[in-house]
């Protein structure tokens, strides 16, 4: 299986931050990545898929590289909605689709 | 508007059973890949099963033998079954659709305690 690692676990920051998450896979997964926010007591949300294409309705504060195996989400201006847990997944051909293990925004 | 409503959740013992169901409204889950994800504070999100729209089916090797996915197309709903439930199956369950995934329900609770 391919394994997705994330870091960092968790970041504090301010309203306004930029703030940077990477994501690594075990392999070579293309463009295959995407990612997801999820807020306390919620389903994860799309934000980007194939590795920077943005989900519609998604803010454009958000975006995504990378390719291979290496993968960034970026945050460009946090803001206090943005204060969230985003997850990376691989989506390369077939299952099992693999997430990383989370990465905390948390307020500064 | 495009949704996913599961159900089913609840407290079984270790060894019981369960059935989650998946409902969509807005959309036929005929026509994608539907998909159960489970998640637990200790091991994060864990894709579990999907079913392709021809009816092929995958599941993660933590059920394999276990769980079977299933879809009735008359009522536009997607099944688990759950069997041989262990302590380790206890979290939230979502079903969602596609590849990527979306859209997703709002989870069903899971717990196996004796």
């Amino acid at each position: 299986d391919i394994q997705m690692t994330q870091s960092p676990s968790s970041v504090s920051a301010s309203v306004g931050d930029r703030v940077t998450i990477t994501c690594r896979a075990s392999q070579d997964i293309s463009t295959w990545l995407v990612w997801y926010q999820q807020k306390p007591g919620k389903a994860p949300k799309l934000l980007i898929y194939a590795a920077s294409s943005l989900q519609s309705g998604v803010p454009s504060r958000f975006s995504g590289s990378g390719s291979g195996t290496d993968f960034t989400l970026t945050i460009s201006s946090l803001q206090p909605e943005d204060f969230a847990t985003y997850y990376c997944q691989q989506a390369k051909s077939l299952p099992p689709w693999t997430f990383g293990q989370g990465t905390k925004v948390e307020i500064k | 508007e495009v949704l996913l409503v599961e159900s089913g959740g609840g407290l079984i013992q270790p060894g019981g059973s369960l059935r989650l169901s998946c409902v969509a409204s807005g959309f036929s889950l005929s026509d994608i890949y539907m998909n159960w994800v489970r998640q637990t504070p200790g091991r994060g999100l864990e894709w579990v099963s999907v079913i392709y729209s021809g009816g092929g089916t995958y599941y993660a090797d933590s059920v394999k033998g276990r769980f079977t996915i299933s879809r009735d197309s008359s009522k536009n709903t997607v099944y688990l079954q759950m069997n041989n439930l262990r302590a380790d199956d206890t979290a939230v369950y979502y079903c969602a659709g596609n590849l990527p995934f979306d859209p997703w329900g709002q989870g069903t609770v899971v717990t196996v305690s004796s």
